[in-house]
């Protein structure tokens, strides 16, 4: 099946230490997105890319950074992570050419200790 | 400016009886409305959406310019209809609008 798979389900780790999460897709579709999602509220889009073309949120703190190095693969890389980071990250994709549909992936829990 | 209302933070009705959860939004062009669906402990996805005019799960949503608004009904509530359910706008920039969220709750 065709998905959105993100890696790993859990990550757990110190104040200030770098860390990377990692999503990856089998629908070859040309844009990925990045979101911060908090406990029982909305997604918030950190950023998403049109195939190589990044484009990045206004709000989105510099702390937080993406790598794309081919269609399937997307890195969230969190520079100095925060207590104020622990979330849930999820990783989605969608088609080019339109507004469509967008694939989750079940997402990344992050605990910063 | 673009922006999604949902309401109702909570919603709960027993099983039988009817739901809307509510939507209204604001946008200046032609919309494209989305409702997402998060049941417990399962990824986010797409229930429906306003251009494919569908029925899922017994779920409706008609979207009404004239009161902008994408309201989601269900004439019978069922106990695993109990999720978060968000609704969402998409723009030009392949992004998503999201309102609140409204979480149901579905009491036996």
């Amino acid at each position: 099946d065709a998905m959105v798979i993100q890696n790993p389900r859990y990550q757990v780790t110190q104040f200030g230490k770098p860390v990377t999460l990692s999503c990856s897709q089998t629908l070859n579709h040309n844009v990925m997105y990045w979101y911060q999602q908090k406990s029982s509220q909305a997604p918030k889009l950190l950023f998403h890319y049109y195939d190589k073309d990044f484009n990045n949120e206004a709000d989105t703190p510099d702390n937080f950074q993406s790598r794309r190095p081919n269609t399937s693969f997307c890195f969230l890389d969190i520079r100095s992570p925060g207590l104020g980071d622990a979330a849930m990250y999820l990783c989605a994709t969608s088609k080019a050419g339109g507004i469509h549909e967008q694939f989750f992936g079940p997402g990344t829990r992050l605990t910063v200790l | 400016a673009q922006r999604v209302t949902q309401p109702e933070k909570l919603l709960s009705v027993f099983k039988g009886a009817p739901v809307e959860l509510k939507c209204n939004y604001s946008y200046s062009g032609s919309p494209e409305l989305f409702w997402y669906v998060q049941y417990s402990r399962q990824r986010l996805q797409l229930l429906l959406r306003h251009i494919s005019r569908e029925s899922i799960k017994g779920f409706t949503a008609d979207l009404n310019k004239g009161e902008t608004s994408f309201h989601l009904k269900k004439p019978f509530a069922q106990e695993e209809d109990s999720a978060m359910y968000y609704c969402a706008l998409g723009d030009s920039n392949y992004q998503l609008i999201w309102g609140a969220g409204t979480k149901l709750i579905i009491k036996p």
